[in-house]
């Protein structure tokens, strides 16, 4: 089945900075990859997602990176705020569509912490 | 909406009560997950609903009985837990069982088993 391994397990940055989460994965046919944030008593909040046909995807301080060739991808937040202190997580799935199943598999999940 | 709505949020229960936690979600999603978190862990797997049949099963005790009444609800029925049960646990839905549209989890219930 997919392995998903994730690093650092922990990260501790000055607000301002920009905060790096890498991941990478085993089953080359994987073609979905969320990435999840998960504060103090809350359940995972996809964050951004990016498919294998894309390389690389924006959303204002918050970027993905896709290299099918390597399997990995990566998560990249610019700016940090304190409020960006979390877990956070990197999974990936085969998405067949229709009634085919997809599973989600993890990341072990990364502690990010922003310093004021 | 949204949202996919978990109650109760925190929950007590000794090893041999009966308790049920539901989950509930209105944005026609036609697949519902039931996972496991410990803490400091990622989420596990534990059932997957498809159409409101049970399609997958990850090998989880028979202690642990899940129920899809109808395409909005999910219900996870617990008996004779042990204290290695407690955990957190998450639903999420997805617009298909293949999660081609990504899926949305719930806030989760906290189960205390003591």
């Amino acid at each position: 089945g997919e392995n998903v391994e994730q690093h650092p397990s922990t990260l501790s940055v000055q607000e301002g900075d920009s905060a790096v989460i890498k991941c990478t994965y085993s089953d080359s046919a994987s073609n979905y990859f969320p990435w999840y944030k998960q504060e103090l008593g809350k359940g995972p909040q996809l964050i951004i997602d990016i498919r294998s046909n894309v390389g690389e995807k924006k959303d204002q301080r918050i970027a993905v990176t896709l290299n099918k060739t390597a399997k990995h991808f990566s998560l990249h937040i610019t700016e940090t705020q304190p409020e960006d202190s979390a877990v956070y997580f990197c999974a990936a799935s085969i998405n067949a569509g229709g009634t085919s199943y997809g599973k989600l598999t993890f990341g072990q999940g990364t502690i990010l912490t922003v310093h004021p | 909406d949204t949202e996919v709505t978990q109650t109760p949020k925190h929950l007590v229960m000794g090893m041999t009560n009966k308790k049920s936690l539901k989950c509930e979600q209105h944005m026609g999603h036609r697949a519902m997950y039931w996972y496991k978190q410990k803490a400091k862990k990622p989420p596990e797997l534990m059932f997957v609903y498809s159409y409101e049949k049970l399609s997958i099963n990850e090998s989880v005790p028979s202690r642990f009985s899940p129920e899809c009444p109808n395409s909005s609800l999910l219900n996870l029925h617990l008996h004779a837990l042990q204290p290695e049960d407690s955990a957190l646990y998450l639903c999420a839905s997805s617009q298909d069982p293949g999660g081609e549209y990504g899926y949305t989890f719930g806030s989760g219930t906290r189960l205390t088993v003591v």
